[in-house]
């Protein structure tokens, strides 16, 4: 089955303590995005990757990490989390970014809390 | 860059009535419009989208419709049913913006009985 797979799905942790959330997509996907959702916000972008080792900044980038060693995962790094990195995070991928009539599949969503 | 504006954030109808979302961006090249409906407790999904050299789309119940020049772009929902009930993103996207979708804020739609 196609699909875009996050782990966790719910983490409650304590601020300062490394973590990562990782995704991965069994599609071949060229394209993958980080974004987090936040009541009355939307979902903000904050880091995609065009391709492996291609990784760029998107809206909010502050305070998280990824990287794309392989096609198939990309993974999300807290260093050292704080209270304001508390949100619900999804991850997409796509064949490529934004193109007309490219969709965009996206994980279950990782609900995040920091104490 | 560009900025994507979405009204209403909430919306109530009557079930079997219509519904309507609307979005507007401010760069005028962006090229590409999707729309996503995110029910509660699941991931986002597209539901519809238009090209910018489209006026109109239609999917069964639903449709999108684009105006250039105004820069803005709707979403319709005729004859609503219960299901209808979710949250809908619009979000667009440009070579200016290196093709990344830029989101509104979305609006929570909600079906009464």
């Amino acid at each position: 089955e196609a699909q875009v797979t996050q782990n966790p799905r719910y983490l409650i942790t304590v601020t300062g303590k490394k973590l990562t959330v990782t995704c991965s997509q069994n599609m071949n996907h060229e394209y993958m995005s980080w974004y987090r959702q936040d009541p009355g916000l939307g979902l903000r972008q904050i880091y995609y990757s065009m391709n492996v080792e291609v990784t760029d900044k998107g809206d909010v980038p502050e305070g998280y990490k990824v990287s794309r060693k392989e096609k198939r995962n990309f993974p999300l790094i807290l260093e050292s989390p704080s209270p304001n990195q508390t949100s619900l995070y999804f991850c997409a991928s796509s064949l490529f970014p934004g193109l007309a009539g490219v969709e965009q599949f996206f994980g279950p969503g990782t609900r995040l809390t920091v104490l | 860059g560009e900025n994507v504006e979405q009204h209403p954030s909430t919306l109530s109808v009557q079930e079997g009535d219509s519904a309507v979302i609307k979005c507007t961006y401010s760069d005028s090249a962006s090229n590409y419009f999707p729309w996503y409906k995110q029910e509660l407790g699941k991931r986002p999904q597209l539901i519809i989208d238009i090209r910018s050299n489209v006026g109109e789309k239609k999917d069964q119940r639903i449709a999108v419709t684009l105006n250039k020049t105004a820069k803005h772009f709707s979403l319709h929902i005729t004859e609503t049913q219960p299901e209808d009930s979710a949250v809908y993103f619009c979000a667009a996207s440009s070579t200016d913006s290196n093709y990344q979708l830029i989101w509104g804020a979305g609006t929570k739609l909600i079906i009464k009985p």
